[in-house]
């Protein structure tokens, strides 16, 4: 089954609102966590991410911190604008293989 | 720089053909890594290369599907005997595995594929 687990959408905002969308990931060892994000018409791109427990990855105004306690690498922006709707992913790594496994990605939608 | 390009854009085929998909990474990329990504669901892993070999290939779905990167430049997917449910978004993606962005993975835009 699938080992990243994201918060279904989509998420309806309006601007200036605060984001939240979380994550929380199965793993046996220390994987790295991202959050990529696919903007409408285009491809995915990494927004950020982060390697150890605690780090915090941050971008364009997002963070995402590492937590090892709970499993979660939960995506926030204090104010999202217009120009942030787009279907967000998070995404672990494995320890023995660079490939990614990916959440099911959460539709955002913010509204003028 | 160029990023990841993919062609076709979009693939149109009947039931039972053949298609054959490429990937261009960006130049000095070591790894190579092929997705699917159903409509409303993150990408899927398919196999991923180190330079010419395939270093995992646990997320091929079945004998029909193949992949090649002869010269550990450029990838082909191949995949025999189409049927319905391959269709999907097939992405590439390449990283360089060196430096603090060793695993950042840059994705190319899809190729759409659609079997009839």
């Amino acid at each position: 089954g699938n080992s990243v687990t994201q918060m279904e959408g989509p998420v309806t905002l309006s601007e200036e609102a605060f984001l939240t969308i979380n994550c929380t990931y199965t793993a046996t060892g220390y994987p790295s966590l991202f959050w990529y994000v696919q903007y409408p018409g285009e491809g995915l791109q990494l927004l950020l991410k982060a390697t150890k427990a605690d780090d915090k990855g941050s971008n364009k105004g997002f963070e995402a911190t590492y937590r090892k306690e709970t499993t979660s690498f939960h995506l926030e922006k204090g104010s999202v604008q217009v120009s942030d709707s787009a279907v967000y992913f998070c995404a672990r790594d494995e320890d023995s293989s660079y490939k990614l496994i990916f959440g099911s990605g959460t539709r955002l939608l913010v509204r003028p | 720089g160029a990023g990841v390009s993919q062609t076709p854009s979009n693939k149109v085929t009947e039931k039972g053909k053949y298609v054959e998909l490429r990937c261009d990474p960006i130049s000095g990329h070591t790894a190579l890594y092929w997705y699917r990504q159903s409509l409303g669901q993150g990408p899927e892993f398919l196999i991923y290369f180190q330079g010419t070999g395939a270093a995992d290939d646990s997320g091929l779905p079945n004998d029909r599907f193949f992949a090649v990167r002869p010269e550990g430049s450029v990838s082909t997917l191949k995949i025999q005997r189409t049927e319905r449910g391959d269709s999907a978004v097939y992405l590439c993606a390449s990283s360089t595995l060196q430096g603090a962005d060793y695993n950042e993975q840059f994705f190319g835009p899809g190729t759409r594929l659609t079997v009839l």
